[in-house]
């Protein structure tokens, strides 16, 4: 079975640190661009980082720009995101995703984000 | 910043047809997708490349594309469809990579 499950969400302090997991299976991990997504508190969805197969492309969102870190170890199919010096406005649920990519005469297309983990919930406040 | 604008909300009976629109500049060039969000749950997708429907997604989820709007329709809503849909896009710029819009809550009546 496909499957995403994330982990390492918390209660953290503004300012703080926090270290989300998201574990792949079912699927050859190292094949596919992964993404993280945020949603908040009765809120729409944001789309947060994303992090190309050997980690050679890697794009963030503008709201955390140069306090969040995407990673990913394909020996581990794992997927990582390093928050650092969070804000209040960082309290979301964390989904991990999958893109779908196809290769069509040999361009890359894109298919959408088809595999999506249950999140994790991350709470930033004193 | 890139911004994709969705309705709020949109309501419908049982059985007949609901539009859900999402405007963007870049939506001509760009394409777009959809996805279903139903409460407590991640996201699915339903639409992909503007048209396509994944496999295992009913016949009655249909996308288009005219200009700087896409519509998600589904036709002969049920009342399992009852929840947020969410398009998303991009302009390719340096500033927006993947953008979502804000979301409509579709409500059956």
């Amino acid at each position: 079975e496909v499957q995403l499950v994330e982990s390492g969400g918390g209660l953290v302090k503004p300012g703080g640190s926090l270290r989300l997991s998201c574990a792949a299976s079912g699927f050859t991990f190292s094949r596919y661009t992964m993404d993280w997504v945020r949603q908040a508190p009765g809120k729409g969805l944001e789309w947060v980082s994303s992090i190309s197969t050997s980690s050679s492309y890697i794009y963030y969102a503008d709201s955390v720009k140069g306090r969040f870190t995407i990673s990913r170890d394909n020996a581990k199919n794992s997927l990582y995101l390093q928050m650092n010096s969070l804000r209040a406005e960082d309290t979301a649920v964390y989904y991990c995703a999958r893109e779908w990519q196809v290769v069509v005469a040999a361009t890359i297309e894109y298919y959408g984000m088809d595999v999506w983990g249950q999140g994790t919930t991350v709470t930033v406040s004193s | 910043s890139y911004e994709l604008t969705q309705p709020p909300s949109v309501s419908v009976s049982p059985g007949q047809t609901a539009r859900i629109t999402c405007s963007g500049d870049a939506l001509p060039k760009q394409y777009a997708y959809w996805y279903q969000q139903k409460p407590g749950q991640a996201p699915v997708l339903v639409i992909y490349k503007d048209s396509e429907r994944p496999s295992g997604i009913p016949e009655r989820f249909s996308g288009s594309s005219s200009g700087t709007t896409v519509t998600l329709t589904i036709s002969g809503v049920q009342a399992e469809d009852e929840a947020d849909y969410y398009c998303q896009s991009t302009d390719s710029s340096a500033t927006s990579y993947w953008v979502f819009g804000g979301g409509t809550k579709l409500t059956v009546l």
